[in-house]
């Protein structure tokens, strides 16, 4: 059974950078049917999606996030990872990691890691 | 950026009743659309991909149909663990975006 596992750092400063990193299980990060994506939710809200990464290194971003953010893989650890720079308190988030079918939609899903941009 | 709009916002019905849940997008997005279900403190799940297929494990009861602008999700008889937020989205055009969401509230 795949598994999707988020990690990182709960509490970011104003001005840093979000980093998170989702560990994929029970299924190869290499697999050529598959993108890897990043999606948020702030607290109460919407879904919004981040970006999605090819394991060849491939990668869409939305281009509200676009300027600062870099989604990133290393297929030797079988893991994707999230940069967002120049972080706000309106990045305050649930963060999911997902694996995408058909280009674009999100069938497996991480559990989320909550990230509270905060001084 | 595809708009896709949602309504009703809420829907108050009782186990057993029928849900009917639209979905509408500001230009088509031919039948590159989803749904997906959100029960609190869970992610989303799967439900409906291409506007009319069922993901794998996804009970009979939930059906999609539609295509270019207007979407429908059908939950055919309402089960207790069905009341959750459902979201649409689409894969049509860049960037991805998804619906504001539906509540299925017990009456």
């Amino acid at each position: 059974q795949l598994q999707l596992q988020e990690s990182g750092p709960g509490l970011v400063k104003p001005s840093e950078t979000l980093s998170l990193t989702c560990t994929v299980s029970g299924g190869s990060i290499s697999s050529s049917t598959y993108y890897w994506g990043w999606i948020r939710q702030p607290p109460g809200k919407g879904l919004e999606w981040i970006g999605s990464i090819y394991y060849s290194g491939t990668a869409n971003y939305n281009p509200s996030l676009e300027s600062r953010v870099t989604i990133s893989v290393d297929t030797s650890k079988n893991q994707f990872s999230l940069k967002l720079n120049s972080v706000t308190a309106a990045d305050t988030a649930l963060y999911y990691c997902a694996r995408l079918i058909h280009y674009g939609y999100f069938d497996y899903w991480g559990q989320g890691a909550l990230v509270t941009v905060s001084s | 950026e595809i708009v896709l709009t949602q309504s009703p916002a809420t829907l108050s019905l009782s186990p057993g009743e029928r849900a009917t849940l639209s979905c509408r997008a500001s230009q088509s997005v031919s039948s590159y659309l989803a749904w997906y279900q959100q029960k609190p403190g869970q992610a989303p799940r799967l439900l409906i991909y291409d506007a009319s297929n069922r993901a794998t494990g996804i009970p009979a009861r939930f059906s999609g149909s539609g295509s270019g602008t207007d979407f429908t999700l059908t939950i055919s008889s309402l089960e207790p663990e069905d009341f959750a937020v459902y979201y649409c989205q689409q894969r049509g055009n860049w960037p991805r975006t998804f619906g504001q969401g539906t509540r299925v509230d017990i009456k």
